[in-house]
């Protein structure tokens, strides 16, 4: 057990709708980073928080946003979902930049 | 721009054989390597990593990393392969040193088989 958390385990939607993922980090980490994992394109980072704030952005659609609660849960807002955005979405955290990345299970999201 | 290149996407062995994956990556600045494992409807398990001390890093279940400047490389391996080892390899670089955030920069990853 990573103690970082995710929820849900798994989702199923229809096209066009709209999704939350959250992320509870392993207590007292500040850095959150979301990353998908798809066949065809691997594992790739999405986006940063740390401390509540936008730390650094990667291959994140514009449909796709997050944000870092104060009390450094983390929440993935998929909307007008697509069927490529099917994926594993998954949620790490650790104690800051320059310490290893803790991941949690994973998020299965299935548009159907 | 850090990249990394993960040579071969499936690897077999026997039980009890070396296991050698392969990683080559790209960095402009001094490289945080990471090598993490993921098993089946599992998330990402941290194997080892390599932060500029030692440059022969021991990690967790006998894998160890080899991290050579030269070659540009960190492989990975393990004496003897148990059939537990079966499992998805990531090999990660890190972005600290340059903008500075930890966010990983993944291979496509390997697939290890091993056989009976």
């Amino acid at each position: 057990d990573s103690g970082v958390t995710q929820t849900p385990k798994h989702l199923i939607t229809a096209t066009g709708q709209r999704v939350t993922l959250r992320c509870s980090p392993r207590s007292g980490d500040l850095s959150v980073y979301w990353y998908q994992q798809s066949l065809d394109q691997g594992l790739q980072f999405l986006i940063q928080y740390y401390n509540g704030e936008e730390r650094a952005k990667g291959n994140i659609l514009e449909r796709f946003s997050a944000q870092q609660f104060p009390d450094l849960h983390s929440e993935l807002n998929l909307s007008s979902l697509e069927l490529g955005d099917s994926a594993l979405y998954f949620c790490a955290s650790s104690a800051n930049v320059n310490t290893e990345a803790f991941f949690g299970q994973g998020t299965r999201l299935t548009v159907v | 721009a850090q990249s990394v290149t993960q040579l071969g996407s499936h690897v077999s062995v026997s039980e009890g054989a070396l296991v050698l994956l392969r990683c080559n990556y790209s960095s402009s600045v001094p490289p945080y390597l990471f090598w993490y494992v993921q098993y089946p409807n599992q998330g990402l398990q941290l194997l080892l990593k390599y932060t500029s001390a030692a440059t022969l890093v021991k990690g967790i279940n006998g894998f160890e990393a080899e991290f050579k400047k030269s070659e540009t490389s960190f492989h990975l391996t393990k004496p003897s392969a148990h059939m537990s080892d079966a499992a998805e390899y990531f090999c990660a670089v890190s972005d600290q040193g340059s903008s500075n955030t930890g966010k990983l920069i993944f291979g496509q990853g390997t697939t290890l088989q091993v056989k009976p």
